[in-house]
């Protein structure tokens, strides 16, 4: 079946560097637009990053822009969040999610996520 | 960005309650405006996209309805597993953004 699984969360400092990959099987994943999106304890969702099917495109929120990359291996059907100068207020659960359609431009829903990766920075 | 504001942030209905949230932009986003469901410790779960089509699989008691700036969601007959959270989202201008949230409780 169609799933993401979200992995390589954790505690880590203020000020240092983690990657989280998302898995994607059960779908074309090279076709599909995929997104990380998180969400800080007790609070709403926050959209993060998102990267084109075939990866020539990212954007990202303002927060993130300069610190936190996103990227991907078709290869591999994974989609990867590199984030770096890590904050006290990145701590949340972040989810990888993929655009509805195929071949998207950024304005599908997100219609597949992951179960969430939890990180907490924290000293 | 576009700012998202659902209203109410939290209700209280009972079984059977027809419920109703509502989502302004703070511009146009044209349809391009997706409902979410969340329950505590899971992920989200897309249950209506393009403002008013029903996502596979989803009760058709969930209905949405607007365009351009203002927005509903409808719960037709609440049923003791819609007690969650529902967030709005709007795709149409990146970044991306998402409404607070509104809790559904149990009266």
């Amino acid at each position: 079946q169609v799933q993401l699984v979200e992995s390589g969360g954790g505690v880590v400092q203020p000020g240092r560097s983690l990657r989280l990959s998302c898995a994607a099987s059960g779908f074309t994943f090279r076709t599909y637009g995929m997104h990380w999106v998180r969400q800080a304890p007790g609070k709403g969702l926050e959209w993060v990053a998102v990267i084109l099917y075939d990866g020539t495109d990212k954007y990202y929120t303002d927060s993130v822009k300069g610190r936190f990359t996103i990227s991907r291996d078709n290869s591999k059907n994974t989609v990867y969040l590199q984030m770096s100068s890590l904050r006290a207020d990145d701590t949340a659960v972040y989810y990888c999610a993929k655009d509805q359609y195929t071949y998207a431009q950024v304005d599908d829903a997100f219609d597949i996520w992951g179960q969430g990766t939890m990180v907490t920075v924290s000293s | 960005d576009i700012q998202m504001t659902q209203s109410p942030a939290s209700l209280s209905a009972s079984v059977g309650d027809r419920v109703t949230i509502t989502c302004r932009a703070s511009q146009s986003v044209f349809t391009y405006l997706n409902w979410y469901q969340q329950k505590p410790g899971r992920a989200p779960n897309l249950l209506i996209y393009a403002a008013s089509s029903l996502q596979s699989g989803v009760p058709s008691r969930f209905s949405g309805s607007g365009s351009g700036t203002d927005f509903t969601l409808t719960i037709s007959g609440l049923q003791p597993e819609d007690f969650a959270s529902y967030y709005c989202q709007q795709t149409h201008t990146i970044p991306v953004t998402f409404g607070g949230g509104t809790k559904v409780e149990i009266k």
